[in-house]
């Protein structure tokens, strides 16, 4: 299977502080990647929807300004969570697809653990 | 009511039993559906993908989508402790959005 990358695991900030987590895929070019946040024994909730070279789409009550994704190339994502609060101490998980599969198959990164002080 | 509904459990099994996990869907519109296995504290790992009404097997593993029931199913067969972890479905209409509609997740402990 595809490979995503995403880094770093554990995280642990200040609050204040901005936080930025990367998301790769390794072995092929991800057109799609997606953002998700998962609470403790909760489904993904969707973030973000974001296309290589465009700007992307926040799911409804989602602050843009707070969580910026960037997605400069086809095998990079980056979330940062700026001005960090002990509210947003989460799980993120990125995902990435291809035209390869299809949009609707998602590859997932192993996930980032915030935990703002 | 949620468009997707499973059960979170816990299931707990003994080695080598089979192990039927399901979810139920409100929209009919629904036509991709997958099976997602996440360990503790890592990302979820796709496990079967199916289009449609129909049954898939690979290895230990069988998906099965009734659209008329909106009811789907995924069995493993001969358990290993090794498959202890949450699984989740999702499903997704095929719209432009590309987003998955995900359940909560069932978490499973097969016992050796």
């Amino acid at each position: 299977g595809a490979v995503v990358s995403q880094h770093p695991s554990r995280v642990i900030c200040k609050s204040g502080t901005s936080v930025k987590i990367e998301c790769r895929s390794l072995d092929f070019q991800a057109t799609t990647m997606f953002w998700y946040r998962q609470f403790p024994k909760q489904s993904l909730m969707l973030m973000a929807t974001s296309n290589e070279g465009s700007k992307a789409t926040y799911e409804q009550g989602v602050e843009k300004d707070k969580f910026l994704i960037n997605h400069a190339s086809l095998t990079l994502s980056t979330l940062t969570v700026t001005s960090a609060h002990p509210e947003d101490s989460s799980f993120y998980i990125c995902s990435a697809s291809s035209p390869r599969w299809g949009k609707n198959i998602q590859y997932f990164g192993a996930g980032t653990r915030l935990s703002v002080l | 009511q949620k468009e997707v509904e499973q059960d979170p459990g816990p299931l707990s099994v003994p080695e080598g039993a089979i192990v039927s996990l399901n979810c139920t869907y409100s929209n009919s519109a629904f036509q991709y559906f997958m099976w997602y296995r996440q360990y503790s504290r890592k990302g979820p790992e796709l496990l079967m993908y199916t289009y449609s009404s129909g049954n898939k097997e690979d290895g230990r593993f069988t998906a099965q989508v009734d659209k008329s029931s909106k009811y789907i199913s995924l069995f493993i067969r001969d358990s290993q402790p090794s498959d202890s972890a949450t699984y989740l479905c999702a499903m997704y209409s095929g719209g432009s959005n590309y987003k998955l509609t995900f359940g909560k997740g069932t978490l499973l402990t097969v016992n050796p």
